[in-house]
């Protein structure tokens, strides 16, 4: 069945630096592929999102980057701050036919330094 | 938290007990879904519901059933607690159609402990 795999599964940078979060998934026909941040005690909260039509996209600080041919696609965080301190998920599904399942990474546990 | 809640927040139970979780939404998205989260797995799909009475499982089905009377309304049921089924649950929701995404948002989460 479909597979996604994250790295790293832990973080640590110095705020101001950047953070980069990869993702490979073994499914050729994934087409959405969301990211979420989960603070300690609440529910998963979508970041950014990017579907398989579109190479790159940004929102403020952070930016997502897709490559359908390596199947694989990043999560990248800039100017990071302490409040970016959280657990971050990456999935992919492929809409309509998997019902809008997704099948989720195992997370990263970024910890930003102040 | 989009108009989701759960509840109860939080269960302390026993084995071979049964457990019924609830999610209640208010935004009238037609999807609904059923996840558990635990250390090293990410989140897993145990149930998702695709209307009114439309159920079909997840990955992580065994044990679990769940059913959906009214639009805003999703249950988890376990039948017979195990102690394997101690976990995070977290219910989503999402309506991909009429113009809208296939975005799904999180409720907030029940902390099921089963001893």
């Amino acid at each position: 069945g479909e597979n996604v795999e994250q790295h790293p599964s832990t973080l640590s940078v110095q705020e101001g630096d950047s953070a980069v979060i990869k993702c490979t998934y073994s499914d050729s026909a994934s087409n959405y592929f969301p990211w979420y941040k989960q603070e300690l005690g609440k529910g998963p909260q979508l970041i950014i999102d990017i579907r398989s039509n579109v190479g790159e996209k940004k929102d403020q600080r952070i930016a997502v980057t897709l490559n359908k041919t390596a199947k694989h696609f990043s999560l990248h965080i800039t100017e990071t701050q302490p409040e970016d301190s959280a657990v971050y998920f990456c999935a992919a599904s492929r809409n309509p036919r998997s019902s809008y399942k997704l099948i989720f990474g195992s997370g990263t546990r970024l910890l930003v330094r102040p | 938290d989009a108009g989701i809640t759960q509840s109860p927040r939080h269960k302390v139970t026993e084995t071979g007990t049964p457990v019924t979780l609830r999610c209640h939404q208010t935004e009238n998205h037609r999807y609904m879904y059923w996840y558990r989260q635990d250390p090293g797995h990410g989140l897993r799909l145990i149930h998702y519901s695709y209307g009114v009475k439309d159920t079909d499982k997840g990955e992580v089905s065994d044990g679990y059933s769940v059913s959906r009377s009214k639009t805003e309304d999703f249950l988890l049921t376990l039948e017979s607690a195990t102690s394997s089924q101690t976990s995070v649950y977290f219910c989503a929701i999402s309506e991909p159609y009429g113009g809208f995404t296939d975005t799904q948002y999180f409720g907030p989460g029940t902390r099921l402990t089963v001893l």
